[in-house]
């Protein structure tokens, strides 16, 4: 089956710092779309960036991340961290068109001052 | 455009009585996904329906869980019987499965007592 694996439950930084998040996975399938959603306290997730295309490097919001199927991972990264970063951060993947989103255990990112 | 709206927000029941929770997609959008939310578990897939039609419900407790979609325009998850573990935050999410983005509602909290 498909799973996704989001290895750190929570992740503090300090404010102007660069951030990583890690995501890596497995699937059967060769088709696949990768998604990254943040979700703020007390509101819905929604897509912060999608990707399925294998090396090239996707973008929004600051934060980007890069598809590497050799390595079976979607890291998500920021050069420099914001407060308003602060957030749950999910990876996501959909294995084949028109099926569900397999989702990560999610990340808490902290920004501290 | 509306998003995705979700009723109740939060919703608290005694062990074993039954608990519904509504959805109302975004107009035009022709997939509707259900997720239950919790701190250890992330997001977990529960149902999805296509164009109304029941598609995948390997997610969903089988014995006290049911999901409907009556028209387009709304779907409910029903609770039977519910247990203490049953308390997390449901998610309900529509797509238009082109782009293959899921948009979320805020979400129904249900506790269970």
């Amino acid at each position: 089956g498909d799973s996704v694996t989001q290895t750190e439950g929570l992740v503090t930084v300090t404010e102007g710092l660069p951030v990583k998040l890690n995501c890596t996975y497995q699937t059967t399938y060769l088709t696949i779309a990768f998604f990254w959603y943040v979700q703020y306290l007390n509101e819905a997730p929604q897509v912060l960036l999608k990707s399925s295309t294998d090396n090239k490097r996707t973008e929004h919001q600051g934060f980007h991340a890069t598809l590497h199927k050799s390595s079976s991972s979607f890291h998500l990264q920021k050069s420099s961290a914001q407060l308003s970063d602060s957030a749950l951060y999910y990876c996501a993947l959909t294995p084949r068109s028109g099926t569900y989103q397999r989702f990560g255990t999610g990340t808490k990112l902290q920004v501290v001052p | 455009n509306a998003g995705v709206i979700q009723t109740p927000r939060h919703k608290v029941t005694g062990k074993g009585q039954e608990a519904t929770l509504w959805c109302e997609p975004i107009s035009g959008h022709s997939a509707v996904f259900w997720y239950r939310q919790t701190i250890v578990q992330g997001l977990e897939f529960l149902t999805y329906f296509r164009n109304q039609a029941p598609i995948d419900d390997s997610g969903m407790p089988k014995e006290r869980f049911s999901a409907q979609m009556p028209n387009q325009s709304h779907s409910t998850l029903k609770i039977q019987s519910t247990q203490p573990q049953d308390s997390a935050v449901y998610l309900c999410a529509s797509s238009n499965l082109n782009t293959g983005q899921l948009y979320f509602g805020e979400g129904s909290k249900l506790t269970v007592l």
